[in-house]
């Protein structure tokens, strides 16, 4: 079973910024926490990771509470190709640790 | 960055009829991959784990006689979808962990329509 609770959809203005949170209190030590999304017909791609401290790259920002329970996905300013399923995911990131995917959130931007 | 090749992007084929899909990385060795599937308005369902040099590990429910899974090199694991019927139909993804550092890895997926 997947380990992490999302809200079934959001909705953002373009050019705003969108928070995406999610759930996982029974996140254990050794768990990294791991943001996907899918746009419609193609495979997932990677958007960040981190396992304690915040973590920034180009595609977005990742904010992890203190205690590990919960984590924040931050798209800057959101544009029309965002609009996508976000899937937050626990992993070990050992290469023969599976991933489980939730329901995720699905985004929409509107113009 | 680490990039995962899928192969073929959509596939026709007739009932009874197998398929193949190719997922291969292309500049990074993948000791593991995993085989996914995934249903219209749904999320992925993990299928498989398939190791290199080794029998493939199943999900609960996932007929190991109908997927076939070979991982004969470090950079190939091919699923074989044998004697399809229409309710295969349906979007396989494979993935596998980077040892670049950028997490997993996806296939661009394999639309898979059986008539």
């Amino acid at each position: 079973d997947a380990k992490t609770t999302q809200p079934n959809s959001m909705e953002s203005n373009e050019e705003e910024p969108v928070h995406l949170p999610c759930n996982h209190s029974t996140i254990s030590g050794t768990d990294y926490i791991h943001w996907y999304r899918q746009l419609p017909s193609q495979g997932p791609e990677y958007v960040i990771h981190g396992l304690t401290s915040n973590v920034n790259n180009r595609m977005a920002s990742l904010a992890i509470a203190e205690d590990r329970k919960s984590s924040t996905l931050i798209l800057h300013r959101a544009t029309l190709r965002d609009a996508a399923v976000y899937y937050c995911i626990l992993s070990l990131m050992n290469r023969d640790d599976k991933i489980i995917f939730g329901k995720g959130t699905r985004l929409h931007i509107l113009p | 960055g680490a990039v995962v090749s899928q192969h073929p992007s959509r596939v026709i084929c007739k009932s009874g009829t197998s398929v193949k899909i190719e997922c291969r990385s292309l500049d990074f060795q993948a000791t593991t991959m995993f085989w996914y599937r995934q249903f219209p308005k749904q999320s992925l369902m993990l299928m498989a784990t398939s190791n290199e040099g080794s029998k493939a590990t199943y999900e609960q429910g996932v007929e190991k006689d109908k997927f076939l899974i070979n991982h004969a090199s470090l950079t190939l694991s091919t699923l074989t979808v044998t004697s399809a019927h229409p309710e295969d139909s349906s979007f396989y993804i494979c993935s596998a962990l980077s040892s670049l550092g950028s997490g997993y890895t996806f296939g661009s997926g394999t639309r898979l329509t059986v008539v």
